[in-house]
C-alpha cells in the first residue's frame, strides 16, 4: 500500500544552521505531497504542498521539491530559528479519501 | 486558530469506560477526519465522513465508532476503553471529500485511560 517514510529524529541544530528532513514515499499513480508542522500543544498545520512532479512548495523559508524519479519530498530551510522547533510530518494524498502521514521528525533548534 | 473546535481538551477515565469526543469543523467544510496520535504508532487515520456519510475507514477498532450529524459536527465514541487507547485524538476538516487535500486540524483531545 501507499506509505511515507521520514528520517527519525530528533534533529538538533544550532540557530541559523541549514535544515534537511528527508521524506520518501511509495505510491501508485501521482499523489500530492505535503509537509505539516505541529508546534508544542497544537494541532497540525499545513506548511507547504506540491501537487505534481518537479513542483516546488515553499512557505516561511521552507522548501520542498516533488521528485518523482527518486520518490522524495525532502524539506529544507537555509537558516533555522528557535521558533522552528516543532514536529514535522510528511504526508501524501493519493486517490483515496485520506492523507497518509509519516511518523514525524522532531526538530530542536538551540540558540 | 484553524477554525476546528474539539472538546474536551483533556479527559481522564478508567479502563472499561466509554467516552465521546466532539468536533466542530470549519465553517463551510463538509469533510471531517479523525486521527489518533500516540507515541509508538504515530499519526493513524481512523475514519472520514463527508456531508454525513462515511467515506473512508482506516485503523479504527470495532470498539470505536463515529458519526457526522446534519449540522456537520462529528463525534467519536470510544468504548470498553483499554490502557492502550490513551492518545491524542485529532479531528480535521476540509472543504472537499476527495481526494484529500489540505486538512485543518483542531488542537486535539488528550485521552488518558487509567
Amino acid at each position: 500500500g501507499n506509505s511515507v517514510t521520514q528520517m527519525e529524529g530528533p534533529v538538533t541544530l544550532s540557530e541559523e544552521a541549514f535544515l534537511t528532513i528527508n521524506c520518501t514515499y511509495t505510491a501508485t499513480g501521482y499523489p500530492s505531497l505535503f509537509w505539516y508542522v505541529q508546534y508544542p500543544g497544537e494541532g497540525l498545520q499545513l506548511l507547504l504542498k506540491a501537487t505534481k512532479a518537479d513542483d516546488k512548495g515553499s512557505n516561511k523559508g521552507f522548501e520542498a521539491t516533488y521528485r518523482k524519479e527518486t520518490t522524495s519530498f525532502h524539506l529544507e530551510k537555509g537558516s533555522v530559528q528557535v521558533s522552528d522547533s516543532a514536529v514535522y510530518f510528511c504526508a501524501l494524498s493519493d486517490s483515496s479519501y485520506k492523507l497518509i502521514f509519516g511518523s514525524g521528525t522532531r526538530l530542536l533548534v538551540r540558540p | 486558530d484553524s477554525g476546528v473546535t474539539q472538546t474536551p481538551k483533556h479527559l481522564i477515565t478508567a479502563t472499561g469506560q466509554r467516552v465521546t469526543l466532539r468536533c466542530s469543523p470549519r465553517s463551510g467544510d463538509l469533510s471531517v477526519y479523525w486521527y489518533q496520535q500516540s507515541l509508538d504508532q504515530g499519526l493513524q487515520f481512523l475514519i472520514q465522513y463527508y456531508n454525513g456519510e462515511e467515506r473512508a475507514k482506516g485503523n479504527i477498532l470495532e470498539r470505536f465508532s463515529a458519526q457526522q450529524f446534519p449540522d456537520l459536527h462529528s463525534e467519536l465514541n470510544l468504548s470498553s476503553l483499554e490502557l492502550g487507547d490513551s492518545a491524542l485524538y485529532f479531528c480535521a476538516s476540509s472543504v472537499e471529500g476527495w481526494p484529500a487535500g489540505e486538512l485543518f486540524f483542531g488542537e486535539g483531545s488528550r485521552l488518558t485511560v487509567l
